[in-house]
């Protein structure tokens, strides 16, 4: 089906304003990544979702970042109380994720990221 | 930090030449990606290597590791312009961890 997709595409907020980024993953994955990309710069891992397990939050940077999902579909990443070195490209990625063999050697699909600006 | 280190961070060549990236990681791996990114968006996925393998070669792209460097790189031949874009070397999570590393990526601009 589908491929794996983000809203909105560009947001534009104030300082000390709260955003919720949103992704749809492909239909059947069970593993949801979260990254940042921040201008010229490569992605930087915040968290990941496989299934129904805890997720690994061990890249949000501060507690102003959470995320959720439920069960094996759509996530949002919530920044509150957003500051400037916030903007950045937010990307997400799904795959097909489970055990760890398979994981190591998954094929993450990309969403095409939600571009955040905060004034 | 990320673990990745690209290089050239940038490179500009003539349609029909050949580029060829770095990548050179830190720790051990069991296998290593590259991703292809146009226009600062989604990436996508171009090809995996194992850590048992030497080269691997998918059309006009061929991968090489050596792992006793701690480096990978990738070639591009017989360039065009739509392979422009920011290429990144990613290294899969480690145990007890499910954090990709990826490089800092090199801008290759192909051109016409």
């Amino acid at each position: 089906g589908a491929g794996v997709s983000q809203s909105p595409s560009n947001k534009v907020t104030e300082k000390g304003k709260d955003v919720e980024l949103r992704c749809d993953p492909i239909s059947g994955h069970t593993a949801l990544y979260w990254y940042r990309q921040r201008l010229g710069q490569g992605l930087e891992f915040l968290i990941y979702f496989q299934g129904n397990s805890a997720p690994d939050k061990s890249g949000l940077p501060s507690d102003r970042f959470s995320a959720e999902r439920t069960g094996e579909s759509v996530s949002t990443l919530t920044i509150q109380r957003t500051q400037q070195e916030d903007s950045a490209v937010y990307l997400c990625a799904s795959s097909l994720g489970g055990g760890l063999a398979d994981r190591i050697t998954d094929t993450q699909y990309f969403g095409p990221g939600t571009r955040l600006t905060v004034l | 930090s990320q673990q990745g280190e690209e290089d050239p961070q940038a490179l500009s060549i003539q349609e029909g030449e050949n580029a060829t990236m770095n990548c050179s990681y830190k720790t051990s791996i069991n296998n290593l990606q590259w991703y292809r990114q146009n226009s600062g968006r989604g990436l996508v996925h171009l090809i995996l290597i194992r850590s048992n393998e030497r080269e691997k070669h998918s059309g006009r792209l061929r991968v090489t590791l050596d792992t006793s460097k701690k480096s990978s790189s990738l070639l591009i031949t017989a360039s065009r312009a739509a392979d422009t874009a920011s290429y990144f070397c990613a290294t899969p999570p480690t145990s007890g961890t499910y954090k990709y590393i990826f490089g800092t990526g090199t801008r290759l601009k192909v051109l016409a």
